[in-house]
Parts: C-alpha cells; sequence; structure tokens
C-alpha cells in the first residue's frame, strides 16, 4: 500500500512566522504535490515536483515556496505566514505516467491555522 | 475556463437508501474523470476511474457514469451505510497526459441511522 505521511496533523502558528510543512512517500514516486482546501472551493494546486530538485507552481503559488531534495520528501513553506493562508493543506504523490491514469495518493491533511 | 461543479453541496439520506450525486464539467482536453471519497480528517481516496470511452464504472456499491457529450458524470450509492458519510469529489484531469487536475468543490453526505 502507498503511504503518504505529513509531518503534522494540526499546526497552529502566529502572523509573519516561518511555516514547514513536511510530507513523505514510501512508494519511489516521481511526481509530488502540494495542495490546499477550502471550503466551497475545493482542492486548488499551490505547487508540484516531478522529481528531486524539480519545481513547477500551480494554480496559487503566491506565498508559499517548496523544496525537493530528496525523491521521499516534498516541503511546503510558508515564509511569512499570513491568515489568509489557514487552511487544510494536503501532500499527493504519482508514478508518472503518459496515460495520465495513475492516481494521486493523498496524504491525511494538515490544518494550518495562522492567528 | 477549467472548471468542474458538483451538486448537491450537501445531502442527508437515512441507512439503506440509495443516492446519486451529480458533477458537471467544462475541462478541456479531456482525459479522465475521478471519483474521490474523503473522510472528514483524511486525504482523498479513489472510488473510480473512467476514460473517454467508458461510460460507467463500478467499485462495490459505487457506480459512476459518465456522458462524454454532455459533460456529466454522477455517482450513485446503492443501500447506503453509515462508513458512507464522507465528502465525495469529482475531479477531472485534462491534457494530452492527464497531468493537470481540476477539483470540484465536493458534495459533503451524511447518512443517518
Amino acid at each position: 500500500d502507498v503511504k503518504v505521511t505529513q509531518s503534522s496533523r494540526y499546526l497552529v502558528k502566529r502572523t509573519g512566522e516561518k511555516v514547514f510543512l513536511e510530507c513523505v512517500q514510501d512508494m519511489d514516486h516521481e511526481n509530488m504535490f502540494w495542495y490546499r482546501q477550502d471550503p466551497g472551493l475545493g482542492l486548488r494546486l499551490i505547487y508540484f515536483s516531478y522529481d528531486v530538485k524539480m519545481k513547477e507552481k500551480g494554480d496559487i503559488p503566491e506565498g508559499y515556496s517548496v523544496s525537493r531534495e530528496k525523491k521521499e520528501r516534498f516541503s511546503l513553506i510558508l515564509e511569512s505566514a499570513s491568515t489568509n493562508q489557514t487552511s487544510m493543506y494536503l501532500c499527493a504523490s504519482r508514478y508518472p505516467g503518459t496515460s495520465g491514469r495513475n492516481e494521486q495518493f493523498f496524504g491525511p491533511g494538515t490544518r494550518l491555522t495562522v492567528l | 475556463k477549467n472548471q468542474v461543479e458538483q451538486s448537491p453541496q450537501s445531502l442527508i439520506i437515512l441507512e439503506g437508501k440509495n443516492c446519486t450525486l451529480q458533477c458537471n464539467y467544462t475541462v478541456s482536453p479531456f482525459s479522465n474523470l475521478r471519483w474521490y471519497k474523503q473522510d472528514t480528517g483524511r486525504g482523498p481516496v479513489s472510488l473510480t476511474i473512467m476514460t473517454f470511452s467508458e461510460n460507467t464504472k463500478s467499485n462495490g456499491r459505487y457506480t459512476a457514469t459518465l456522458d462524454a457529450d454532455t459533460k456529466q458524470s454522477s455517482l450513485h450509492i446503492t443501500a447506503s451505510q453509515l462508513s458512507d458519510s464522507a465528502s465525495y469529489i469529482c475531479v477531472v484531469s485534462r491534457g494530452n497526459a492527464g497531468n493537470m487536475l481540476t477539483f470540484g468543490g465536493g458534495t459533503r453526505l451524511m447518512v443517518k441511522p
């Protein structure tokens, strides 16, 4: 079974703090993704990575950066947290394929509250 | 604009009853459509996937249909159980490799005893 784990289930930070969200997958997947999920808006892609040290902006990258130094680990960084970044953050990984049928496997999510 | 719209936003049914969730999309070029189930406090888990040529796919008590002409999909749940209480998310892959995903806002289903 694919396992995607996230470092924290719940996190509370203050405005202006630097925040690190960690994601680890154990299936040697090349592709990894960070999403945020907000009520009524669905999941929105923040950043994704095709492979180690590679990153691409998603639909809402502003205010975020990422790091992929090792294949199994994909980190989301909030350089200076703001209250509008309060959200559920979901990490996913996938083995790449040209058909696009390959499933994205999601972690349990981190609920971040910025005060 | 690539969009996926789901209805209803929320639904309450009694245990044992059937229900149908709807998904309309305007994603192009279409690659495939998945239904995910997301339990509270957990990440989404894939239930079914359908490509352009598939118009129905079953997974136990879950049956998904796809009408590529009208760009509509439905998820039918038969003989609902309390464990079906969750959010159901319709996700459409676009692009030639199907790598870009557009997510619907989800339908929150509550099954009551």
